[in-house]
């Protein structure tokens, strides 16, 4: 089945940095990659996805990058403000339901 | 539109007692999920459903757990008898579809077994 691994599972930055998410899938299959942000006490809300016939996506600060060959995802966050500070999950789907990463806890340091 | 209702939001009870949670689908949606979360193995799936029919409860801890799917729009998660290591936040997500679809997440039960 499939396995999505995330990293890092911390991330600290300075207001206005750039911060980066990276995930891996094994599953060839996977042609779906939500990403959610989960505010402390809050449910897991999808900011933005891509499906496997486009490279990149991007909304406003906040774009993904999929390389299907080497079958990794990325999120980045341009211009970080301090209500990025959330966990941020992502996923991928294929012929099975999403399989979630473990989360990345990021951390914008005004 | 209304998402996905949950309820109660939190429920706090004694060890031993049965527990039910509960769960409104968005309209139109024909797969839910049942997920659990705790800071220790994160988010996990317990159960999920398409069209009513539960397809995969791989995830459901042992017998305790259970789930229904009782008609297209509602779904019940019960724990009995409830142990205090089934203390965490339970949340249920519903999609278009099984797969290659988002899912959208209620704002989840917060539960405490004491």
């Amino acid at each position: 089945g499939e396995n999505v691994e995330q990293h890092p599972s911390t991330l600290s930055v300075q207001e206005g940095d750039s911060a980066v998410i990276k995930c891996t899938y094994s599953d060839s299959a996977s042609n779906y990659f939500p990403w959610y942000k989960q505010e402390l006490g809050k449910r897991p809300q999808l900011i933005i996805d891509i499906r496997s016939n486009v490279g990149e996506k991007k909304d406003q600060r906040i774009a993904v990058t999929l390389n299907k060959t080497a079958k990794h995802f990325s999120l980045h966050i341009t211009e970080t403000q301090p209500e990025d500070s959330a966990v941020y999950f992502c996923a991928a789907s294929g012929n099975t339901p999403l399989v979630f990463g473990k989360g990345t806890r990021l951390s914008v340091i005004a | 539109d209304a998402g996905v209702i949950q309820s109660p939001r939190h429920e706090v009870t004694e060890m031993g007692q049965e527990v039910t949670l509960r769960c409104k689908l968005i309209s139109g949606h024909n797969s839910l999920f049942w997920y659990r979360q705790t800071m220790m193995r994160g988010l996990e799936l317990l159960i999920y459903f398409n069209n009513n029919v539960p397809i995969d409860d791989s995830g459901m801890p042992e017998d305790r757990f259970s789930a229904k799917m009782p008609n297209a729009s509602f779904s019940t998660l019960k724990i009995q008898p409830s142990e205090p290591r089934d203390s965490a936040v339970y949340f249920c997500a519903s999609s278009l579809a099984a797969d290659n679809q988002p899912q959208h997440f209620g704002d989840g039960t917060r539960l405490s077994i004491l």
